[in-house]
């Protein structure tokens, strides 16, 4: 499968912890998004990478959100002291700088939920 | 915040089409409407996007009026498998091209 993905799928944590998710794009693109989604609402930007730079915060990914793409090709999300209000699904997409109307595609998710 | 208005719920009959309308009065003259969907418990899945004329691909075509503020997606004959969150985004014209999704479309097809 030459899609874009996530693992894992699903996350059960305890409120205080930390956890990381990773993104695997399709590998000739060389934009990687996060986006965040919760129930009955349309996915929200966190941030996105150009290669390994990332080049855009949304005010939503506080301090305790850190994301990276060491060597421009998968990328961690990781959610330090996790909060009950962290529980989302968490999507990953990617895409070419340029393209297809710069078509982005997007991962299964991985659902997180904090007991 | 998102950019455009649509219905929260849609239905229609197997084998109809279904058409899905979405406004976006605001919209700058260099920014393209796409249109995503979002079936259950999946990632969402790019469908289509213009800017001026109408398109059509295999999936669906895409309506926008003369003066662009607003646009239908149709989907000619739709199926079971088209039940999904249809989510009609413009998209913001910055050098990030990330996509800002409103509330969406929820199109149920009935057999």
């Amino acid at each position: 499968d030459t899609g874009v993905s996530q693992d894992p799928r699903h996350k059960i944590t305890k409120r205080g912890q930390n956890v990381t998710f990773r993104c695997d794009p399709i590998s000739e693109h060389n934009r990687l998004y996060w986006y965040r989604q919760t129930l009955g609402q349309g996915p929200e930007f966190l941030t996105y990478f150009q290669n390994e730079a990332q080049l855009e915060k949304s005010r939503l990914l506080s301090d305790r959100f850190s994301a990276e793409r060491p060597k421009g090709s998968f990328s961690t999300l990781e959610i330090q002291r996790t909060e009950q209000g962290d529980s989302a699904m968490y999507l990953c997409a990617s895409s070419f700088t340029s393209g297809r109307a710069n078509e982005q595609f997007f991962g299964p998710g991985t659902r997180l939920t904090v007991l | 915040d998102a950019k455009t208005t649509q219905p929260p719920s849609m239905d229609c009959a197997e084998g109809r089409a279904a058409n899905l309308p979405c406004n976006h009065s605001t919209i700058s003259g260099n920014e393209y409407v796409y249109w995503y969907r979002q079936i259950h418990s999946q990632g969402p899945q790019y469908i289509i996007h213009g800017l001026k004329n109408n398109e059509t691909n295999e999936m669906a075509s895409l309506i926008i009026t003369e003066d662009r503020k607003s646009s239908t997606l149709i989907l000619p004959h739709a199926t079971l498998r088209d039940t999904a969150v249809y989510y009609c985004i413009v998209r913001v014209e910055d050098s990030s091209y990330k996509l800002i999704f409103g509330s969406g479309t929820r199109l149920l097809v009935r057999p």
